[in-house]
C-alpha cells in the first residue's frame, strides 16, 4: 500500500458532463501530481501542486482543473468531457519539491469511461 | 525522437528465467532513474531508485545506469509468475526552480510457470 488514496475507483459518465476526482496524499508529503494513462500514450503528466500551490503544469486541457487544499488532499475536475478522455487518472505524491530526490508514490487510479 | 524510449514488448518468459528490460534516452540532463511496477488494476509502485552511473542491487533485482551510453537496464533473477507486471522506466532531472521527469511506455512481462 503506497498511503495514497484515490476515490472513486470507477467512474463511468455520459459526454459533456463534469467529474471530480480526489486524491489524499501519503501523510508527510507536500506534493501532489495528476497523470493520465491510456493504452496509447503511456503515463501522461498533468499537473503538479506543492502545499496548496500549482508548481508545475504538463498536457492538461484546458477543460481540465485541478487544485490542492490546505490539508493537501487534492481534487481534479473534468468538464466538457469527450469519449478521448476516457483513462486511468492517477495521482502521485512526494516530500519535496521536485521529482529528483524525491520519488514518487502512486495510488490506484480512478478509471474514468465517457460514453 | 522522444526523451525516453523503452522497447515496446509484451514479453513471455519461463519461471527461473534471467529478464533484462532498457531504456534509452536523449537528454544528458537527466540523473535520477527509476523503474516502476504496475500490475494489473493497479497503480505504479517504484521498484529501483538509482541515481548517476552504475549498477545497484536489491534482492533479485539489478538496476544498471549507463550514462555514457544514454542507456538504462533492469535485470530481474530467477524470475517468477508473480514478476508478471508491467515495467515502466522513468528518469528526472532538476530545471532549477522544478524537475522533470519522465516516464516510458512500459513494456507487459509474462512469467510463464
Amino acid at each position: 500500500d503506497s498511503g495514497v488514496t484515490q476515490t472513486p475507483k470507477h467512474l463511468i459518465t455520459a459526454t459533456g458532463q463534469r467529474v471530480t476526482l480526489r486524491c489524499s496524499p501519503r501523510s508527510g508529503d507536500l506534493s501532489v501530481y495528476w497523470y493520465q494513462q491510456s493504452l496509447d500514450q503511456g503515463l501522461q503528466f498533468l499537473i503538479q501542486y506543492y502545499n496548496g500551490e500549482e508548481r508545475a503544469k504538463g498536457n492538461i486541457l484546458e477543460r481540465f482543473s485541478a487544485q490542492q487544499f490546505p490539508d493537501l488532499h487534492s481534487e481534479l475536475n473534468l468538464s466538457s468531457l469527450e469519449l478521448g478522455d476516457s483513462a486511468l487518472y492517477f495521482c502521485a505524491s512526494s516530500v519535496g519539491l521536485g521529482t529528483g530526490d524525491s520519488p514518487l508514490h502512486f495510488g490506484n487510479g480512478t478509471r474514468l469511461t465517457v460514453t | 525522437q522522444k526523451e525516453v524510449e523503452q522497447d515496446p514488448g509484451p514479453l513471455s518468459v519461463p519461471e527461473g528465467a534471467i529478464v533484462s528490460l532498457n531504456c534509452t534516452y536523449s537528454n544528458s540532463a537527466f540523473q535520477y532513474f527509476m523503474w516502476y511496477r504496475q500490475y494489473s488494476r493497479k497503480g505504479p509502485e517504484l521498484l529501483m531508485y538509482t541515481y548517476s552511473s552504475g549498477n545497484k542491487e536489491d534482492g533479485r533485482f539489478t538496476a544498471q545506469v549507463d550514462k555514457s551510453s544514454k542507456y538504462i537496464s533492469l535485470f530481474i533473477r530467477d524470475s517468477q509468475p508473480s514478476d508478471s507486471a508491467t515495467y515502466l522506466c522513468a528518469m528526472s532531472y532538476y530545471t532549477g526552480a522544478n524537475s522533470k521527469l519522465t516516464f516510458g511506455k512500459g513494456i507487459t512481462l509474462s512469467v510463464r510457470p
